[in-house]
């Protein structure tokens, strides 16, 4: 257990809602990640952060935006939310420059009508 | 470009009959490579890291994966297969740079009484 919870666990909105998705980590780690899981394409890279307020994108970030004001806390943003955001979202962390290991979150699965 | 391919998208198996779960990589240096399992409704955990110590890697719950690197495989096994194992088991693929995070399409792994 690498001490992260995700929140809320299950959402359910409607298309052209603001949702927002929490990650939360106790252990103070640096690097951390947000991932989409839809069948068939295993999990991709949204965005990720490498300490507070440093963000970059991942390779499926069209659609999403996050911030990171505290080194415990990760904010994903769907600004307007599509049926095509309908997925199971991964938070996970990095222990640290020197471990390359990622430890994932519980998820989050989100459903827009 | 780097990319993973799991070659079986479900394997089935009888209980107590070996386990074999195919991964190739491409990747234009040495990258660390991963297998994750994912039971239903649960997060991922991690089974197993290689980061070139050792060629034949072993993990959690008796499985074990040999990195072959003129056949740029990565595969999973386990003597014998348990109920407990059916689950989904990603091969994730990390090149040294770090810059990129790259999961399989994963394979779903039944275990037949």
């Amino acid at each position: 257990d690498a001490g992260i919870t995700q929140s809320p666990r299950h959402k359910v909105t409607e298309t052209g809602t603001p949702v927002t998705l929490r990650c939360h980590q106790t252990e103070n780690h640096r690097y951390m990640y947000w991932y989409r899981q839809d069948p068939g394409h295993g999990l991709r890279l949204i965005h990720y952060s490498y300490g507070v307020k440093d963000t970059d994108k991942g390779e499926v970030s069209d659609g999403y935006s996050v911030s990171r004001s505290k080194t415990e806390d990760f904010l994903l943003t769907l600004e307007s939310a599509t049926s095509s955001q309908t997925s199971v979202y991964f938070c996970a962390i990095r222990p640290g420059l020197a471990e390359d290991t990622q430890y994932f979150g519980p998820g989050t699965r989100l459903t827009v009508l | 470009a780097q990319s993973v391919t799991q070659l079986d998208s479900h394997v089935s198996v009888s209980e107590g009959t070996p386990v074999l779960l195919r991964c190739n990589y491409s990747s234009s240096y040495s990258p660390s490579l991963f297998w994750y399992v994912q039971h239903p409704n649960k997060g991922l955990q991690l089974l197993l890291k290689y980061t070139s110590a050792a060629t034949l890697v072993k993990g959690i719950n008796g499985f074990e994966a040999e990195f072959k690197k003129s056949e740029t495989s990565f595969h999973l096994t386990k003597p014998s297969a348990h109920m407990s194992d059916a689950a989904e088991y990603f091969c994730v693929v990390i090149p040294p740079s770090y810059d990129k995070v790259i999961f399989g399409p994963g394979t779903s792994l039944s275990v037949i009484p």
